[in-house]
């Protein structure tokens, strides 16, 4: 099993459409969880942190599930420049080294 | 925010040469930075983790001959492709932690190489 994975993709929403993805991850002893979006031959940029207790930010909310072990990120009312691939970074307590997942496509027609 | 600044961002070059990419932190010091390579459609994969003044640690099957890390300063941290071939085409991406504790991580723009 793969230390941090994600569904990925297509997901093929139309403008407006909430959609949601999950990522999940092997090492009960993660401390720290993020998700960076991607765009085409570019750098993974910060989306935003993952806590406990939930977060959200406009129209993303990143949740975190210990028990079973996945994070996941919703987006609202969906852009058609939230078109990118989004990327699940895990850091697990000791190493500090992020272990990305394979990146979740997304793509919003009009 | 932090700014890490990676070039060249674009690179061809003949099969056995070498390939010099560099990162650079520019208003942090990172003593810690991590090579990435990307292949199309995959994800990023940890190449190596490159600690100032030390030498770098490199992920099982990463070849540490031919991937060269120096990270000579707290600002600059170099991948050097030795003997470059087709194979080694990818997009080589750069990172450095803005902190043990806040984990997250600043990017440099990427290194598209092409090997002929």
């Amino acid at each position: 099993r793969k230390e941090v994975e994600q569904d990925p993709g297509p997901f093929n929403v139309p403008e407006g459409a909430t959609v949601a993805f999950n990522c999940t991850y092997s090492n009960s002893a993660s401390q720290s969880f993020f998700w960076y979006r991607q765009d085409c031959r570019k750098e993974p940029k910060l989306l935003m942190s993952v806590y406990s207790s939930g977060n959200e930010d406009g129209r993303f909310t990143a949740q975190l599930n210990r028990a079973s072990q996945y994070i996941s990120l919703l987006i609202r009312d969906s852009k058609l420049s939230d078109s990118a691939t989004y990327l699940c970074v895990v850091i697990s307590g000791g190493s500090y080294i992020p272990t990305f997942g394979r990146g979740t496509s997304l793509i919003v027609h009009p | 925010g932090a700014v890490v600044s990676q070039h060249p961002s674009w690179v061809i070059c003949k099969s056995g040469t070498s390939v010099k990419i560099e990162c650079r932190s520019l208003d942090f010091q990172a003593t810690t930075m991590f090579w990435y390579r990307q292949f199309p459609k995959q994800s990023l994969m940890l190449m190596a983790t490159s600690n100032e003044g030390s030498k770098a640690t490199y992920e099982q099957g990463v070849e540490k001959d031919k991937f060269l890390i120096n990270h000579a300063s707290l600002t600059l941290s170099t991948l050097t492709v030795t003997s470059a071939h087709p194979e080694d085409s990818s997009f080589y991406i750069c990172s450095a932690s803005g902190g043990l504790n806040t984990g997250e991580l600043f990017f440099g723009e990427g290194s598209r190489l092409t090997v002929l």
